[in-house]
């Protein structure tokens, strides 16, 4: 079975610093990930995803994502965090070759921006 | 505007009882999600929909039931068999459920706490 880690638990990141957060999968396919950000007491937002192409994901609010099959990795990256940017990450893998199994996501890491 | 409304926002359970979680779209999406967020836990799948009047079971069922009598609905009842319902709840809804890559969006969630 397919599986995610978010081996960060918190991160906490000065304004205007560069974030990077981290994403494994382990996974029998060709995968397709997504990352979503949750604030606090709400659902999910879709930030970026891959199924396929070019290794680095563009996404919304600046944020993008590398893809590195030869590390299983699919971590998350801004250049210049906002405080508006503290939420909980999510990353997720799709259901393996196809099919509606709906998605299977990492614990979440939550990101703590100081001033 | 397009989107998804769970309803409602808080919900209080007394022992033994069964209470309903209301989902529905207006998206005109075919498949349609259930997951349970618990502090640490990330998201566990409990039941999705690929189409109207069919459903399967996801990772952790147990104690909950579903129906899809319209494509824009999707409610979850869960049942006095749950005895750890205390979490917050998302419906998200996909366009077609066959395609693994499809965007999965989400409603605000509904959190259900036990008296």
């Amino acid at each position: 079975a397919q599986s995610v880690t978010q081996p960060d638990i918190h991160i906490t990141v000065s304004e205007g610093a560069s974030l990077e957060l981290r994403c494994n999968y382990s996974y029998g396919a060709t995968p397709y990930l997504f990352w979503y950000v949750q604030s606090p007491g709400q659902g999910l937002q879709l930030l970026l995803k891959y199924f396929s192409g070019d290794t680095l994901v563009q996404g919304i609010k600046g944020f993008e994502a590398e893809f590195k099959r030869s590390q299983s990795s699919f971590n998350l990256r801004k250049p210049s965090v906002h405080w508006s940017d503290a939420a909980e990450y999510f990353c997720a893998v799709g259901p393996p070759g196809g099919g509606a199994d709906g998605l299977t996501f990492g614990k979440g890491t939550h990101l703590i921006i100081q001033p | 505007d397009g989107g998804i409304t769970q309803s409602p926002k808080y919900l209080f359970r007394k022992e033994g009882q069964n209470v309903t979680l209301s989902c529905e779209q207006n998206l005109n999406h075919d498949a349609m999600y259930w997951y349970r967020q618990d502090p640490g836990q990330g998201l566990r799948l409990i039941y999705y929909s690929q189409i109207v009047n069919d459903f399967q079971k996801g990772d952790i069922a147990e104690g909950y039931s579903v129906s899809r009598e319209k494509k824009e609905s999707f409610p979850l009842t869960v049942t006095s068999a749950q005895k750890n319902p205390t979490a917050f709840y998302l419906c998200a809804s996909s366009i077609d459920a066959r395609t693994p890559q499809e965007t999965q969006y989400f409603g605000p969630g509904t959190r259900l706490l036990v008296l």
